[in-house]
Formats: C-alpha cells, sequence, structure tokens
C-alpha cells in the first residue's frame, strides 16, 4: 500500500514569511498526489493536486511539484497569512488502493 | 453534485456505552468509503474502508466496527467505549472508477468519552 512521511510540526511562521512542508511518499502505481487542509473543528479540504510527474498543483497561492525521481510533493508558499493557520496533510492516492493521509503538519502564522 | 453527511457533530458516551455514527453520501454510486480517527493533535488513522456494500477492510484492530448495510451509507459502531475511543471521526469517499481522484470530507464528529 501507500505511506507517507511528512516534516513533522507544529511549524510557527510570522506573517508574509516562506513556507515549505516536505512531503515524500511510496505508492503502488503511478499515483496522484494531494495536498489537503483542515481548519480548526473541520474535516479535511482539498488545497491542491498533480497526477503527473512535473506538474505542478497551485491553489490560494500554494504551490507544489510532482516530483517522481525524489517521490516527492514538498508544499510552498511565497508569503504566508494568519488564515494560512491549519493542519496540512499530505496524499499519494493510487485507484482502489486505501486512501493514507501522513501525520499532518500544524501550521501557526503569527501577525 | 455530490454531498456527504456526517451526524452527529458532537457527542459525549460514558465508557461502557454503545455507539453509532453515520455517513451518507449523495449524488453518486458506488464510492469507496472511508472511517478516520484523528486523536488531540495527531495525524488521521484509517480506520475502515469499504469498496462496496457489506465488504469492510479493517485497518486497525481495535473496540469498533463498520457496516456498509446500503451502497451510500456507512456506519461506525462499537458496543461498549472506551476512553481512549475519544477523538475525531471523519468519514470521507472517493469516486469507486479506480481513478486518482480527490477524496470528500465530512465535518467531522467529535467524540469524547467520560
Amino acid at each position: 500500500g501507500n505511506s507517507v512521511t511528512q516534516m513533522e510540526g507544529p511549524v510557527t511562521l510570522s506573517e508574509e514569511a516562506f513556507l515549505t512542508i516536505n512531503c515524500t511518499y511510496t505508492a503502488t502505481g503511478y499515483p496522484s498526489l494531494f495536498w489537503y487542509v483542515q481548519y480548526p473543528g473541520e474535516g479535511l479540504q482539498l488545497l491542491l493536486k498533480a497526477t503527473k510527474a512535473d506538474d505542478k498543483g497551485s491553489n490560494k497561492g500554494f504551490e507544489a511539484t510532482y516530483r517522481k525521481e525524489t517521490t516527492s510533493f514538498h508544499l510552498e508558499k511565497g508569503s504566508v497569512q494568519v488564515s494560512d493557520s491549519a493542519v496540512y496533510f499530505c496524499a499519494p492516492f493510487s485507484g482502489n488502493t486505501p486512501l493514507v493521509f501522513g501525520k499532518g503538519t500544524r501550521l501557526s502564522v503569527i501577525a | 453534485s455530490q454531498t456527504i453527511h456526517q451526524w452527529p457533530a458532537t457527542l459525549v458516551q460514558p465508557v461502557g456505552s454503545p455507539l453509532s455514527l453515520e455517513c451518507t453520501v449523495e449524488g453518486t454510486s458506488n464510492p469507496n468509503l472511508y472511517w478516520y480517527r484523528q486523536a488531540a493533535g495527531r495525524g488521521l488513522q484509517l480506520l475502515f474502508y469499504s469498496v462496496g456494500i457489506g465488504q469492510i477492510s479493517s485497518e486497525v484492530p481495535q473496540n469498533l466496527s463498520a457496516s456498509r448495510p446500503q451502497d451510500r451509507q456507512f456506519i461506525l459502531s462499537s458496543k461498549k467505549l472506551l476512553l481512549s475511543d475519544s477523538g475525531f471521526y471523519l468519514c470521507a469517499w472517493v469516486p469507486g472508477t479506480g481513478e486518482n481522484t480527490e477524496a470528500f470530507f465530512g465535518q467531522g464528529t467529535r467524540l469524547t468519552v467520560v
């Protein structure tokens, strides 16, 4: 099955700082890669995705590039805001295999 | 459009009492369904997943069980709750087409066992 290694949090940044959250994976077949975000007290929602090698997913200023050679999908944002404070989950997904997530990285952005 | 309903939103139950959490999906057929638990400050632990009616795979043996009596209904149960069952429970679905598509999550149930 698939597995994910995600950098441990919590990550605390000042507003407008640069963000990187590392994610590496092992997967069956050729997975699609996803980043999900969880705001306090809520379920997860999709942040961005990439479906093939070298694709770049982007949304709300966040970006991640599908690196097949290094089996990585690192999340980046050039200038974080207080509203980005949340828990971020990386997830590879290969069709009918169980959907598994990394342990999540808690991001706190302070003004 | 597709929708996922999960209830209740919060629940406080005494140790030893039974549990039933329900999740229903609308607007799709033959989804793959998932139950996850998230302990305080922890990641998502996959508990059960189902690729069809009556088909349940258990990822972690514990005090819980799951059932799928209908195509778009997924129920998480326990006969006797333990303190360690406290946590945030999330239901999710993905299309059962074998494609690598995104997952859709319910809003979660916060369970406190006292």
